[in-house]
């Protein structure tokens, strides 16, 4: 089984912290995402990276950046932390780049992150 | 504009009963798929079922069966015989070749399964 494993389902932070959410997948998955989910709004696309130290903006990249230094791991880093950035964090994985069309993205079990 | 547009913000159902999730799509690219999440209470997004866009005949997965019809960019999904498990969230999902392998999702629907 695909596992995606997020360092926390909860999160509370002051706003100006910095602020760092892991993410790590255990099949060799190329693909790696980053969205956020907020009521009405659905999941947007923050950052996603297909390759080691690659990286490409989302739908909503302001605000945050990441780090992909292992083909495993995707960080999701809040610079200066803000109320508004209140929100449940989703972070996805998928085999391949240029893979079939009907693959699908595995998810792990998201962080709520509180920001005060 | 909305790529993906699901304006049901919550449906109940009863346990037992059929029950059509909707969703509309926008794209101009010929070639796309479509995607069902669910997403339980704990969180973890759960994929469902997948509708390529040149596929022929409507995909079925179990008791979850898509009602594509291409002509209205609609993708609805139905659930047969509903279980009280399958209250959760439900989300439609796009891929367009040119969007690389990115998703877009639409706002969601909650589904709640009464007995």
């Amino acid at each position: 089984d695909v596992k995606v494993t997020q360092s926390s389902r909860y999160l509370v932070k002051r706003t100006g912290e910095k602020v760092f959410l892991e993410c790590v997948q255990d099949m060799d998955h190329e693909n790696m995402f980053w969205y956020r989910q907020d009521p009405g709004l659905g999941l947007r696309l923050i950052y996603f990276s297909y390759d080691v130290k690659m990286k490409e903006k989302g739908d909503i990249p302001e605000g945050y950046s990441v780090s992909r230094e292992k083909k495993e791991r995707f960080s999701l880093i809040l610079e200066s932390a803000s109320t508004n950035q209140t929100s449940m964090y989703l972070c996805a994985s998928s085999p391949s780049r240029s893979g079939v069309f009907q693959e699908t993205q595995y998810f792990g079990p998201g962080t709520r992150l509180l920001v005060l | 504009a909305q790529k993906i547009t699901q304006t049901q913000p919550g449906m109940f159902v009863q346990e037992k009963e059929a029950v059509t999730l909707d969703c509309t799509y926008d794209t101009s690219d010929p070639s796309y798929g479509l995607f069902w999440y669910k997403q339980p209470s704990s969180g973890e997004m759960i994929f469902l079922i997948y509708q390529g866009s040149y596929d022929q005949q409507n995909a079925t997965e179990g008791r979850y069966s898509l009602n594509f019809q291409k002509a209205r960019k609609s993708a609805n999904l139905v659930i047969s015989a509903s279980q009280l498990g399958d209250s959760a969230m439900y989300f439609c999902a796009m891929r367009e070749k040119t969007g690389f392998q990115k998703l877009v999702f639409g706002t969601g629907t909650r589904l709640l399964v009464s007995p």
